[in-house]
């Protein structure tokens, strides 16, 4: 079945210092990437939308320029905590659309991230 | 808006014990309703879903029944297995491709 394979799963940063998460689909092909978050105890929270070749789409209260998503292939979407603190330590988990109908949808294993 | 409620765990359970994991959700119209499994180092996986009032999703002994009167979707299996140990998400969609999740709860059993 349609795998995407996200890495690092775990993480821990100095605070200031950039992370970058990738998220690759391995036997099919990612035009759209969903990238989530859940701080403790929250819930699975949309961050925002990369679609291949052209610009996320972030949703409210998400610094678009605190949290770069490139989307560059269709195999390929990455993440980057840019100056990452201790508040930005959450569970980042990407999905991406990979079958058909409405409910083929796969997600990657998470990466936790630690700022400290 | 849209939002998913469940129950906090952990929960621990005996092999064979009957599970019951609550999800209540809030949303306009008429959601689609999921429940979503991961098991240590995987990704999410789809375990069930409804997509209207009554139906019933079921997947491996899991199941879980679309109430629009009680606006729930509970998770229940009558005999757990240690194998089930993991951590099992409620969520919703309505249109488009945004999941509303819940907080999700960890499964522990134990032989």
């Amino acid at each position: 079945g349609a795998v995407v394979s996200q890495h690092p799963s775990r993480v821990i940063c100095k605070s200031g210092t950039s992370v970058k998460i990738e998220c690759r689909s391995l036997d099919f092909q990612a035009t759209t990437m969903f990238w989530y978050r859940q701080f403790p105890k929250q819930s699975l929270m949309l961050m925002a939308t990369s679609n291949e070749g052209s610009k996320a789409t972030y949703e409210q209260g998400v610094e678009k320029d605190k949290f770069l998503i490139n989307h560059a292939s269709l195999t390929l979407s990455t993440l980057t905590v840019t100056s990452a603190h201790p508040e930005d330590s959450s569970f980042y988990i990407c999905s991406a659309p990979s079958g058909t109908g409405n409910y083929g949808y796969t997600f990657g294993s998470g990466t936790r991230l630690t700022v400290v | 808006g849209d939002s998913v409620t469940q129950m906090e765990g952990p929960v621990t359970l005996s092999e064979e014990a009957f599970l019951t994991i609550n999800c209540t959700y809030t949303a306009t119209g008429y959601p689609s309703l999921f429940w979503y499994v991961q098991y240590p180092g995987e990704g999410l996986q789809l375990l069930l879903k409804a997509t209207k009032a009554d139906d019933k999703g079921s997947n491996k002994g899991f199941e879980a029944t679309y109430r629009k009167e009680t606006t729930s979707f509970h998770l229940e299996k009558g005999s757990v297995q240690v194998s089930d140990s993991a951590v099992y998400f409620c969520a919703l969609r309505r249109t488009g491709n945004q999941f509303y999740f819940g907080t999700g709860t960890s499964l522990t059993v134990i032989p």
